[in-house]
């Protein structure tokens, strides 16, 4: 069946550090790829997708290339601030939305 | 453009009780999600609406759970009776078609604690 695995957190990094949050799929077919970002107190956003191999999403400093030779989509930035502090989430498409477990990140001036 | 409004924002019942949750979609979106996140973990789709129509309720619960959307716009999850594996946030989505590549819009969610 289609799962996500995500690297497990929390992750503590200090500001303009760079950041990689890995992500892994199982999926048949050809699913889309997504980053979502739950802020504290906040619902859901979509940070990012990526729809076909190859592909790269990238929105407010964040990339993932869609890999599809190592079912990856991995979450990079170069420099975090402290307002990235949130919890993100990897998800894949298949017959239906799943989600990884996410990833808590806080990030210390 | 508002986004997608639920109610209430926190619930405490005690195990056995009955409670519901309302969701008010982004207007105009036709699809309706319904997740359930339990803490450290990622949401979970328990149903799915099109318009007024169940696309998929195959991880609803359902001799506790219940969920309608009448008239294809706002739509209530109701529980009953409650579980203390029940606490967890729920979480309603929208989005404009029944595409899977299509962005889903979240409402901030309710938590629920069941004592």
């Amino acid at each position: 069946g289609n799962s996500v695995t995500q690297m497990e957190g929390p992750v503590t990094l200090s500001e303009e550090a760079f950041l990689t949050i890995n992500c892994t799929y199982t999926a048949t077919g050809y699913p889309s790829l997504f980053w979502y970002v739950q802020y504290p107190g906040e619902g859901l956003q979509l940070l990012l997708k990526a729809t076909k191999a190859d592909d790269k999403g990238s929105n407010k400093g964040f990339e993932a290339t869609y890999r599809k030779e190592t079912t990856s989509f991995h979450l990079e930035k170069g420099s975090v601030q402290v307002s990235d502090s949130a919890v993100y989430f990897c998800a894949l498409t298949g017959n239906q939305f799943y989600f990884g477990t996410g990833t808590s990140l806080t990030v210390i001036p | 453009e508002a986004g997608v409004a639920q109610s209430p924002r926190y619930k405490i019942i005690e195990k056995r009780q009955s409670v519901a949750f309302w969701c008010n979609p982004i207007s105009g979106h036709a699809t309706l999600y319904w997740y359930q996140q339990i803490l450290g973990q990622g949401p979970k789709l328990l149903i799915q609406f099109q318009n007024n129509g169940v696309v998929d309720d195959s991880q609803l619960p359902k001799d506790r759970f219940s969920a309608e959307r009448l008239k294809g716009v706002d739509s209530t999850l109701k529980i009953q009776p409650a579980k203390l594996e029940d606490s967890a946030v729920y979480l309603c989505a929208s989005s404009p078609w029944d595409s899977l590549t299509y962005e889903q819009y979240f409402g901030p969610g309710t938590r629920l604690t069941v004592t």
